[in-house]
């Protein structure tokens, strides 16, 4: 099956400063790679994803990028702001499987003032 | 729509006890997933579904059953519960044509004593 790993697991910035999260997954068949966000006590939520088609996107602050060679993908984060303070989650669906996510572990991530 | 609905919000149970995890969605999707969330390990799917009558197993599936007799519900049974399975319980359901990006209900806190 699946694997996907995710660091760091926990991240701390400035406001203003960007974020950077990185994530590495196993079956290079996988073709869809999403991001979720989690607040405390809440259900996670779909920010930005990308497809296997596609190198980068971009969605105002926030931004994805795909290395299918090395099979890893990251999420950036620009001008952080104390909203931003979530745990991250990335995820890749194993091909032909629609509903099947393997998630990584998540990344605390601290936006200071 | 109601989107993702899943009751009870919270659950104690001594551990041999037996419950169902309720999950409803009205918004037609074709598949439905049951995750659980554990410190430190992410979102781990338990059980998924494809469609009315049709169900599989996920990456930890032991001590769980599902069925899916109608498109909207998605029920989650513990057999016998055990402390193992204190975890809070993510369901999610999903469609081709929005990609597959799968929407999450508010979750159910289980506690195991």
């Amino acid at each position: 099956g699946e694997n996907v790993e995710q660091h760091p697991s926990t991240l701390s910035v400035q406001e203003g400063d960007s974020a950077v999260i990185k994530c590495t997954y196993s079956d290079s068949a996988s073709n869809y790679f999403p991001w979720y966000k989690q607040e405390l006590g809440k259900r996670p939520q779909l920010i930005i994803d990308i497809r296997s088609n596609v190198g980068e996107k971009k969605d105002q602050r926030i931004a994805v990028t795909l290395n299918k060679t090395a099979k890893h993908f990251s999420l950036h984060i620009t001008e952080t702001q104390p909203e931003d303070s979530a745990v991250y989650f990335c995820a890749a669906r194993w091909t032909g499987t629609a509903s099947k996510l393997t998630f990584g572990t998540g990344t605390r991530l601290q936006v200071t003032l | 729509n109601a989107g993702v609905t899943q009751t009870p919000k919270f659950q104690v149970l001594k551990t041999g006890q037996s419950m169902t995890l309720q999950c409803a969605q009205d918004m037609n999707h074709e598949y439905m997933s049951w995750y659980r969330q554990d410190p430190g390990m992410g979102l781990r799917l338990i059980h998924y579904s494809v469609g009315a009558g049709i169900t599989d197993q996920g990456e930890v599936p032991n001590g769980y059953n599902v069925s899916r007799s109608t498109t909207e519900d998605f029920p989650l049974r513990l057999l016998s519960a055990a402390p193992s399975q204190t975890s809070v319980y993510f369901c999610a359901s999903s469609y081709e044509g929005q990609g597959y990006e799968q929407y999450f209900g508010p979750g159910t806190r289980l506690t195991v004593t």
